[in-house]
């Protein structure tokens, strides 16, 4: 299994611009998230999803879009870009059935600089 | 999900046991204590998790307190590739997300 894998590793983008980061995961995990870890920081929930056609908030949504349309993958929309949205970004999943243990599978990252 | 309090850093002499402690003395009986570590520019990684008892795997052994107000990782013989942030994360089992704090920046010498 590849695990989790995430596109690109490194992006540069100019205020205003949109991108979107890629993430997929070949486990078939039906819970998917997404981080972003400022310098120095722990980790913060963005959005994650529980399952196909399911997203919900998490703690740091704001200019961010998300959907989820099969198992595979999960995709992290910036809509508009802001230098506050530099930041590396890590995808995760786990299965369903694994809420206590919770052990999630992590991404190598997306390295996003905003100019 | 309860707070915790982990030292910012700390150092560890290679081939010895390296103890790390966490405070959540504001933790809930049905809150579970994880440990997660991250090495430079890597995703985290799951290392153990436990609720009450005193639980090991092949990568640490965890120790709650009675009263689970505090914890600590021990690994038993550390290396250089231990060198990384260590996060102690408090999350109740029917939560879907993990907060993670500050760490712990662990240093491995040799």
């Amino acid at each position: 299994n590849a695990g989790v894998t995430q596109t690109p590793k490194f992006q540069v983008l100019k205020t205003g611009q949109s991108m979107t980061l890629q993430c997929a995961q070949d486990m078939n995990h039906e819970y998917m998230s997404w981080y972003r870890q400022d310098p120095g920081m722990g980790l913060r929930l963005i959005h994650y999803s529980v399952g196909a056609g399911i997203t919900d908030q998490g703690e740091v949504p704001n200019g961010y879009n998300v959907s989820r349309s099969t198992t595979e993958d999960f995709p992290l929309r910036l809509l508009s870009a802001a230098p506050s949205q530099t930041s590396v970004y890590f995808c995760a999943s786990r299965p369903a059935g694994d809420r206590v243990k919770n052990e999630q599978f992590f991404g190598p990252g997306t390295r996003l600089t905003v100019l | 999900d309860a707070k915790t309090t982990q030292p910012t850093s700390m150092d560890c002499a290679e081939g010895r046991a390296a103890n790390l402690p966490c405070n959540h003395s504001t933790i809930s009986g049905n809150e579970y204590v994880y440990w997660y570590r991250q090495i430079h520019s890597q995703g985290p990684q799951y290392i153990i998790h436990g609720l009450k008892n005193n639980e090991t795997n092949e990568m640490a052994s965890l120790i709650i307190t009675e009263d689970r107000k505090s914890s600590t990782l021990i690994l038993p013989h550390a290396t250089l590739r231990d060198t990384a942030v260590y996060y102690c994360i408090v999350r109740g089992a029917a939560g879907n997300k993990l907060t993670f704090g500050g760490g712990t920046r662990v240093l491995v010498k040799p």
